[in-house]
């Protein structure tokens, strides 16, 4: 079946440091690549996505490119504000309809 | 544009009984998927609505069951309630069946059985 792996946290980091969480997946074709974000007490919020091999996903100056060779994922922001503290989920969709296959998250700590 | 509202937001319920969570989505969209986070076992997928039909579901027991109405609001119950179901129940609704679609989510339903 169908599973997303991510690196374990805490991560903890200082403000301004260079973030990188890695996601690997394993699932047969093409699947659609996710990155979503949960603040505390929050639900999930998408942070980016990509549909295609080597198409990269930015948005609030985090990137992640689709390595359909390495079948990878990886999330990157180059300086990271303590507002980014969260947890990190890496999600894929295989097929048609929208059934979201989670990595067990990454909680990331920035310390000003 | 209002969001993805789940209520209620906390329930406390005792083993042995049964419970009900509502979804309401995003006003237009027609998929709503229902999703349940523990700290042991993550997020895990329990079953998705289009149109009404249900059209994937997860690896749960029969005790977890749902339903979607014309107005795309969605229910899920749990009956038989077992202490291991204390989790967030999270809903997210899209517009499209198609995948890559982005998923919108709920706050959650914080559910507690004792």
């Amino acid at each position: 079946g169908n599973s997303v792996t991510q690196m374990e946290g805490p991560v903890t980091l200082s403000e301004e440091a260079f973030l990188t969480i890695n996601c690997t997946y394993t699932a047969t074709g093409y699947p659609s690549l996710f990155w979503y974000v949960q603040y505390p007490g929050e639900g999930l919020q998408l942070l980016l996505k990509a549909t295609k091999a080597d198409d990269k996903g930015s948005n609030k100056g985090f990137e992640a490119t689709y390595r359909k060779e390495t079948t990878s994922f990886h999330l990157e922001k180059g300086s990271v504000q303590v507002s980014d503290s969260a947890v990190y989920f890496c999600a894929l969709v295989k097929a048609a309809g929208n059934k979201l296959t989670f990595g067990g998250g990454t909680r990331v700590l920035v310390k000003p | 544009k209002a969001g993805v509202t789940q209520t209620p937001r906390y329930l406390i319920k005792t083993r042995g009984q049964q419970v009900t969570l509502s979804c309401s989505p995003i006003s237009g969209h027609r998929s709503v998927s229902w999703y349940q986070q523990t700290p042991g076992q993550g997020l895990q997928f329990l079953f998705e609505y289009f149109s009404e039909t249900q059209r994937n579901k997860g690896n749960f027991p029969g005790r977890f069951s749902g339903r979607q109405f014309s107005n795309s609001r969605s229910e899920m119950n749990v009956s038989t309630l077992e202490l291991g179901d204390s989790a967030l129940y999270l809903c997210a609704s899209s517009p499209l069946r198609d995948r890559g679609t982005e998923a919108f989510f709920g706050q959650g339903t914080r559910l507690t059985v004792v």
